[in-house]
Order: C-alpha cells, then structure tokens, then sequence
C-alpha cells in the first residue's frame, strides 16, 4: 500500500538557521499538507497545497514558512530562520477521495 | 471557527470493548476521521467514514456517526494492551480545503 514518506525522521538545529524538511506524498494524490504537532499539544494545521499552489495557510505560517513541490514528487516545507517555538513534529499529509493518511513525521529541535 | 472535542481519557481492560466519542461542530463536514498516535510515533489513520453514511465497520473497529447530532464514535472490540494510545478525532469539509480540524485526542489505557 502507497505511504507518505518524509525525511529526515530527526533534525536538531541552531536557532536562527534554516531547515528545509522533505515529503514525498502518494502520487495519484491532489492535495498537500504539512501539520505540526508541539509535544503534548493539538496537531495544528500550517498550510494546503493544491495545483501548485498554496490554498490555505494558518496563522502559524507566517514569512519565515515556504513550501515548495519542485520536482513533481518531492513536497518541502522550509522554515528560514528557525526560534526555539518552532521545535516540534512535522507531519506530511496527502488527500484523495477524503483518504488522507499522513507520514511518519520529522522531528525538529531547535536549540 | 470549526471546533472537535473528545474526552481525554478513557481506562478499560484487556477484551471489553472500548468507546471513544467525539463532536464536531461544522455542519459541512465532509470526511470524519479517526487517528491512532503510539507514543513518540507518528498519525496512523485508523479509519474514516464519509459524511453521508452512519456506520462503517472494520474488523474490531465500528465507527458510528449521528449526523443530527454532530456526534462521532469509535468502538473497538477485544480492547488489546496493544491499544493503548491517543486516538484522534478531525474532520474536514471540502469547502475548508479539506484542511483536518483536531480534537485534543482520547488517551486510551487498556488494563491487563
């Protein structure tokens, strides 16, 4: 059966650096997400992806938050200058016929 | 604004049935789905069922729906230790682009 990947499982990084974090979404699917989950909080929704292009972010989403689906495949979120609140997991989602499974999640720690 | 909610906590022992439930509150909802997050693991989904149906079974899990009410259910049958997690329940509409709405999560103890 067809899975979300997303890479790298782990990422610590320096406060104030950039980090780019990878989706590979199931392939016949149409729309994109990335959700993030603070430990022992709510998932919180950032932003859909739909015809290459962004249909709906959240208040979270602000400047320093981009995505990107460069090669047809591959579906990143980039966070240009990571602060200590951005630490938390990152899960990919794609949708299709109300399926909407999710990746396994990165974890991301800002130090 | 849309809005979930469950319990959060739900203890039963190992072989009763266990029922989490769940309201909603956008009357547009499309999709209601039920998630299943292990400890330090990642969002498996369990099952979903579409807006226009009130029951959907598979294998030990029977969700119910109550349209009317706004009210999600998700029974597992044999409740195993293997069980214990949070489970989550979201819905989307296609009218929100299909964006999920969470709950707060059900953490679910199953008591040899």
């Amino acid at each position: 059966e067809p899975e979300v990947t997303q890479t790298p499982s782990h990422q610590v990084t320096q406060m104030g650096q950039e980090v780019i974090l990878r989706c590979v979404p199931i392939s016949n699917h149409l729309y994109f997400y990335w959700y993030r989950q603070i430990l022992g909080q709510k998932v919180e929704f950032l932003v859909s992806f739909y015809n290459n292009e962004i249909s709906e972010k959240s208040e979270i989403f602000d400047d320093q938050f981009s995505v990107e689906r460069p090669d047809g495949s591959n579906f990143t979120l980039k966070i240009r200058s990571t602060k200590l609140e951005d630490s938390a997991m990152y899960f990919c989602a794609s949708s299709e016929l109300g399926v909407t499974p999710f990746g396994p999640g990165t974890r991301l720690l800002v130090l | 604004g849309e809005d979930v909610e469950q319990s959060l906590f739900l203890s039963v022992r190992e072989g009763d049935s266990s029922v989490i439930n769940c309201t909603y509150t956008d009357s547009s909802s499309t999709y209601l789905y039920w998630y299943k997050q292990e400890p330090g693991a990642g969002l498996q989904l369990l099952t979903y069922i579409f807006s226009n149906m009130d029951m959907k079974q598979d294998q030990r899990l029977t969700v119910l729906l109550n349209k009317k009410d706004k009210h999600l259910s998700l029974r597992i049958a044999d409740t195993q230790t293997g069980d214990s997690a949070i489970y989550f329940c979201a819905e989307s509409s296609a009218g929100n682009n299909r964006k999920l709405i969470w709950g707060l999560g059900t953490s679910l103890a199953v008591n040899p």
